[in-house]
């Protein structure tokens, strides 16, 4: 079976503070995609980035950076000194190659960013 | 560049009625995936569409049940509603190869009363 674990339900912190978001996932797959989405307010979910089993390098992109751990099956999410605009709730998902790549979303994490 | 539209917005029904919702993939895209997305918690995957057909479904009951047309454009209907069918109903919309990132519309609010 396919499981996401979001372990965080809400975070609060103060604007220019770092946060991590918390992504822990299992599957038996070989072949496998990691992504993570973010739903502000308005409720369309917005894609951040996608990342496959065979490749753990880190990524960063401005302000936003990915940590990919095979070994602990974990994928998690930091927002360096973060602001307002980030407030929102973060999915972390998993698309595999059993069970036809259908994409298993996490509960999400509820990040509020506090002026 | 038009993203995902879906409609109507918001829609309310009574337990036993039957909903039908609507969605356009974003240009270019010809796969669209349903998801309902229960008051905090994550999007649950419905079913998915390719070419015409069902290619993949969850763990939903057959009340639920999809078509898409030729233009890629595709609806969700629910028969015999339930209060527990109250959510948001997510479409999103892909390139067909598996693992692609999907575009997601602002979805429709269904209220069961």
């Amino acid at each position: 079976a396919q499981k996401v674990t979001q372990a965080q339900t809400e975070i609060s912190v103060v604007e220019k503070e770092d946060v991590t978001l918390d992504c822990v996932y299992e599957t038996r797959d070989t072949t496998y995609y990691l992504f993570w989405y973010k739903q502000p307010p308005s409720g369309e979910l917005v894609f951040l980035i996608r990342r496959n089993s065979f490749d753990e390098q880190n990524e960063i992109s401005g302000r936003y950076s990915w940590n990919f751990q095979k070994s602990t099956s974990s994928f998690n999410f930091t927002i360096t000194a973060s602001q307002v605009v980030d407030s929102a709730v973060y999915f972390c998902a998993l698309s595999g190659y059993t069970g036809g790549f259908k994409t298993i979303f996490g509960a999400g994490t509820r990040l509020f960013v506090k002026a | 560049d038009a993203g995902v539209t879906q409609s109507p917005t918001h829609l309310i029904k009574t337990r036993g009625q039957q909903v039908t919702l609507r969605c356009s993939p974003k240009s270019g895209h010809d796969t669209v995936s349903w998801y309902q997305q229960a008051l905090g918690q994550g999007p649950q995957f419905i079913f998915q569409y390719y070419e015409e057909e069902e290619r993949q479904r969850g763990n939903f009951p057959d009340r639920f049940s999809g078509h898409q047309f030729p233009n890629y454009s595709s609806e969700l209907n629910v028969n015999a509603l339930l209060l527990g069918d109250s959510a948001l109903y997510l479409c999103a919309s892909s390139l067909p190869a598996g693992g692609n990132e999907q575009f997601f519309g602002p979805g429709t609010r269904l209220t069961v009363l």
